[in-house]
């Protein structure tokens, strides 16, 4: 089993409308979660960060985290074409590390 | 120069040439990473340096050689690589390790140095 699974995609949503992008995990153990953002060609950059159960907004930005399912997601309302890139899920591995998903790609159409 | 930059940014290399890959933070950044990454495959951390002191081997081949002379350089060195390690390498840098309370996860990458192995 991966550690961290994400649907590859893409995921296609009109310009306007709201993105759910999901991520399971395996290590019940895991405290930190967080959402990267890779851009075709570049590298990724850390977009939202959870730590509690819930859910956590900033802006257009919505992480929720529900540590019994092992599950966190990411909202995108009012999703821009700007928004279309790739977003990695991570969560902390222990010592040292973050422990990447695949990525789910993103494609917002106008 | 800000953040943290790479070079080169692209390589191609035969499977018995010998190269490196250099990362530089101007970030004071305590701690420094590699990570690879392939198509369709997770990012998958190579090695972890902290003030100069590896702290992680990912089960890495020997291929692989990582230097870090100061907290703000860290270098990939290459040799006899195969095909198959044809990837994106990824440099990043953190305030510091991972364990720390203070860290956000935030790893600060640099634009990565595309490997093609002949």
């Amino acid at each position: 089993q991966k550690e961290v699974e994400q649907n590859s995609g893409p995921l296609s949503v009109p310009e306007g409308a709201i993105a759910s992008l999901n991520c399971t995990y395996s290590d019940r153990g895991s405290q930190s979660f967080f959402w990267y953002r890779q851009y075709s060609g570049k590298s990724p950059e850390l977009i939202m960060f959870i730590y509690s159960n819930g859910d956590k907004e900033d802006g257009r930005f919505t992480a929720q985290l529900n540590k019994a399912s092992q599950y966190v997601s990411l909202l995108i309302r009012d999703s821009q074409p700007s928004d279309s890139a790739t977003y990695l899920c991570a969560i902390s591995g222990g010592y040292n590390k973050l422990i990447f998903g695949a990525g789910t790609r993103l494609a917002v159409h106008p | 120069e800000t953040g943290v930059t790479q070079t080169p940014r692209h390589l191609v290399m035969g499977m018995t040439n010998k190269k490196s890959l250099k990362c530089e933070q101007h970030l004071g950044h305590n701690a420094m990473y590699w990570y690879k990454q392939s198509a369709k495959k997770p990012l998958e951390l190579m090695f972890v340096y902290s003030l100069e002191e590896r702290v992680e081997n990912n089960s890495v081949p020997s291929r692989f050689s990582p230097e870090c002379p100061n907290s703000s350089h860290l270098f990939l060195h290459l040799h006899t690589l195969q095909p198959e390690d044809s990837a994106l390498y990824l440099c990043a840098s953190s305030q510091d390790l991972m364990t720390s309370g203070t860290n956000t996860g935030e790893l600060f990458f640099g634009e990565g140095s595309r490997l093609t192995v002949l």
